[in-house]
């Protein structure tokens, strides 16, 4: 079946440095989202990426979906200790008119101060 | 407060019982989502609601697993004759619009089962 794969699983980084995790999807997927759980929390959405090659800046957080549609990337800069948690990338089933979402198995961040 | 309300938020039950959760999505949003996730692990997905109707329903789920929305507003999601198996965070998101659109998901509801 669809798979949504996250890539690296666990990620320390000394406060400062920058933090990058990978998105990989088994299929071409029709946009993209990307959550963040912090620890004991659940899941808070940060952003949708729907167009191929598409680039979204927020602040320290640069996020982009490849010209294929099959993977996406979060980039952080300058980490700080507030940028702790699970980061999740989700994607749709390859269904037209479907809206269940696969979850990718996630890129822990730790930021050690 | 406008977000996603879960209740109950902790269920500690032996197994072989019947346990019902109840998700309360944000006013108007008319799709609603049931994931249910574990230790270290990303939110599964169990089922959907487009309003009051159930469009997806993952196979992972056994005849046990029953969802519902009644009205299209709140639903309830039951699993009968509980199995160890069973015992994970129960999450239910939900989302407005017709197009793919954010997840806001509720706190949840941790089942342990003994």
């Amino acid at each position: 079946g669809q798979q949504v794969m996250q890539i690296p699983q666990y990620q320390h980084v000394q406060e400062g440095e920058d933090f990058t995790t990978y998105c990989n999807s088994s299929t071409t997927l029709s946009n993209i989202q990307w959550y963040k759980q912090r620890p004991g929390g659940h899941p808070v959405f940060l952003i949708q990426l729907v167009k191929s090659g598409e680039v979204k800046k927020q602040k320290r957080l640069t996020f982009q979906f490849g010209e294929a549609k099959k993977n996406s990337s979060l980039h952080i800069t300058a980490t700080q200790t507030t940028d702790v948690g699970t980061y999740f990338c989700a994607g749709p089933l390859s269904r037209e008119g479907t809206y269940k979402y696969i979850f990718g198995t996630g890129t822990r961040l730790k930021v050690l101060a | 407060d406008t977000g996603v309300s879960q209740d109950p938020r902790h269920k500690i039950t032996k197994r072989g019982q019947n346990v019902t959760f109840r998700c309360d999505p944000i006013s108007e949003h008319n799709r609603l989502y049931w994931y249910r996730q574990t230790l270290g692990q990303g939110p599964e997905f169990l089922t959907y609601f487009q309003n009051e109707a159930q469009l997806e329903k993952s196979r992972l789920l056994s005849d046990r697993f029953s969802a519902e929305r009644p009205k299209g507003s709140f639903s309830t999601l039951e699993i009968q004759r509980t199995e160890q198996g069973d015992s994970a965070m129960y999450l239910c998101a939900s989302s407005l619009g017709l197009a793919a659109s954010e997840q806001y998901f509720g706190p949840g509801t941790r089942l342990t089962v003994t």
